[in-house]
């Protein structure tokens, strides 16, 4: 079964641009989660959708958002990007499974931005 | 305070020896806890998953909880050079288990 996977792998943009970043999630997931990681704040939750509603947030200004499609992809949006921007966003997505007790979100590979 | 509190290391452990990774955290409403595997310039890998007080054991891995003190811990037995990574803790007190607060990770080196 093929894992998560993400889009564009590697990403050069400046200051003021807007990005689109993009996740399939492991077949049959439903839910997907997106995390921003930088050095100095570590990995931090952006925000996770389901059936294509936004089911949690974290808190990350307004720039950011995302959407989830019917198929279960997801994208997520930065609009009006900042030096500080910069960093690794990865999506994981999970099973989602009604009753179970377990649910381990298996992350993507990621997807690396330099803003300039 | 940060929610989620790990020592950055680096913890160095002789080959075959027990690595034992630590984290507090603050929400005492939080109800699932994570161990997560991260190799540099790679994507974060679970390991231990572990929603009760006590102790879980998964082969060489151990994972530790005592929700009193707020306290979740990580036990490699038989250290390898292969475990040298950072490891990150992560809760959780959506019931539906997403939305993970890490912790900043522990940087694991097994000396051959």
């Amino acid at each position: 079964k093929a894992g998560v996977t993400q889009t564009p792998r590697y990403l050069i943009k400046t200051r003021g641009q807007q990005v689109t970043l993009s996740c399939s999630p492991i077949s049959g997931h439903r839910s997907v989660s997106w995390y921003q990681q930088t050095p100095g704040q570590g990995l931090q939750f952006l925000f996770e959708y389901f059936s294509e509603t936004q089911r949690n947030k974290g808190n990350f200004p307004g720039r950011f958002s995302g959407r989830q499609f019917s198929n279960s992809r997801s994208e997520m949006n930065v609009s009006t990007l900042e030096l500080g921007d910069s960093a690794l966003y990865l999506c994981a997505s999970s099973l989602d499974q009604q009753g179970t007790l377990t649910d381990t979100q298996y992350f993507g590979p990621g997807t690396r931005l330099t803003v300039l | 305070q940060k929610e989620v509190e790990q020592n950055s290391g680096p913890l160095s452990v002789p080959e075959g020896a027990i690595a034992s990774l630590n984290c507090t955290y603050s929400d005492r409403g939080s109800q699932s806890f994570f161990w997560y595997r991260q190799y540099s310039g790679k994507s974060p890998e679970l390991i231990m998953s572990i929603y009760s007080n006590g102790d879980k054991e998964d082969g060489r891995f151990t994972a530790q909880l005592n929700k009193a003190s707020q306290y979740v811990s990580l036990l490699i037995r038989d250290s390898q050079p292969s475990d040298s990574a950072t490891y990150l803790c992560a809760v959780t007190r959506d019931t539906g288990r997403r939305a993970l607060t890490f912790g900043s990770g522990t940087r694991l080196q097994v000396q051959p």
